[in-house]
């Protein structure tokens, strides 16, 4: 089984609509990280959590919300998706520990928001 | 702001050839940087990381280097394959533990027969 899972794979919805991405991992990660990924502008964070009880603002936080429900579980949320947020979205987690910090990335979800 | 760049943003060689792809970034003091692989509409893959007091990794046919000071990534890959087909992003982490890494857009990779 896959250590880091995102469900849905994939999901067309409509402008105004509220969606949830959501993430698990079996790694046993503290940190977790939520990216976009857009054709020509590359991997952009949204959020982060260090732990359960923290979490942080990424790059690009405007429309999406975040909740980290336990170790291993961090879901993103669209409160009402618009167009420009079609994009693929991808979970990470890693652990920092001593001097290596790798990051372990989910399959992704590609949303499209029509 | 760190900036991350990888040059060229595309790469089409013969099967065999050897080849390196470039990772440029603005701020020298980083934690560490990771180079990764990513099959068209699928996750990212870690190849390798390259901890801020390392000077290269190896992992079977690939080969990474880092030189700090110069702001610089080099990930080689020996006798390239088909299989090799993929995009490459390189990622680096800022320091003082607070690892939040600065990826580069990538560059696409084709290994033709």
């Amino acid at each position: 089984d896959a250590d880091v899972t995102q469900t849905p794979r994939n999901r067309i919805t409509k402008t105004g609509k509220r969606i949830m991405l959501e993430c698990s991992q079996t790694k046993g990660h503290d940190r977790m990280y939520w990216y976009r990924q857009d054709p020509g502008l590359g991997l952009r964070l949204i959020y982060y959590s260090f732990d359960v009880k923290d979490i942080n603002k990424g790059e690009i936080s405007d429309g999406y919300s975040v909740s980290r429900q336990a170790q291993a579980k961090f879901s993103l949320s669209l409160e009402s998706a618009i167009p420009n947020q079609t994009a693929l979205y991808f979970c990470a987690t890693s652990d920092f520990y001593g001097d290596t910090d790798t990051q372990y990335f989910g399959p992704g979800t590609r949303l499209t928001v029509l | 702001k760190q900036e991350v760049t990888q040059i060229p943003a595309a790469l089409s060689v013969p099967e065999g050839e050897n080849l390196v792809l470039n990772c440029s970034f603005t701020d020298s003091a980083i934690y560490n940087l990771q180079w990764f692989r990513q099959d068209p509409g699928k996750g990212l893959t870690s190849l390798l990381l390259i901890q801020s007091s390392q000077r290269e990794q190896t992992s079977g046919r690939l080969n990474a280097s880092l030189d700090k000071s110069s702001g610089r990534s080099t990930l080689y890959i020996a006798a390239s394959q088909p299989g090799d087909s993929a995009t490459y992003l390189c990622a680096v982490g800022g320091s003082g533990g607070s690892y939040i890494p600065t990826f580069g857009r990538g560059t696409s990779l084709i290994v033709h027969p």
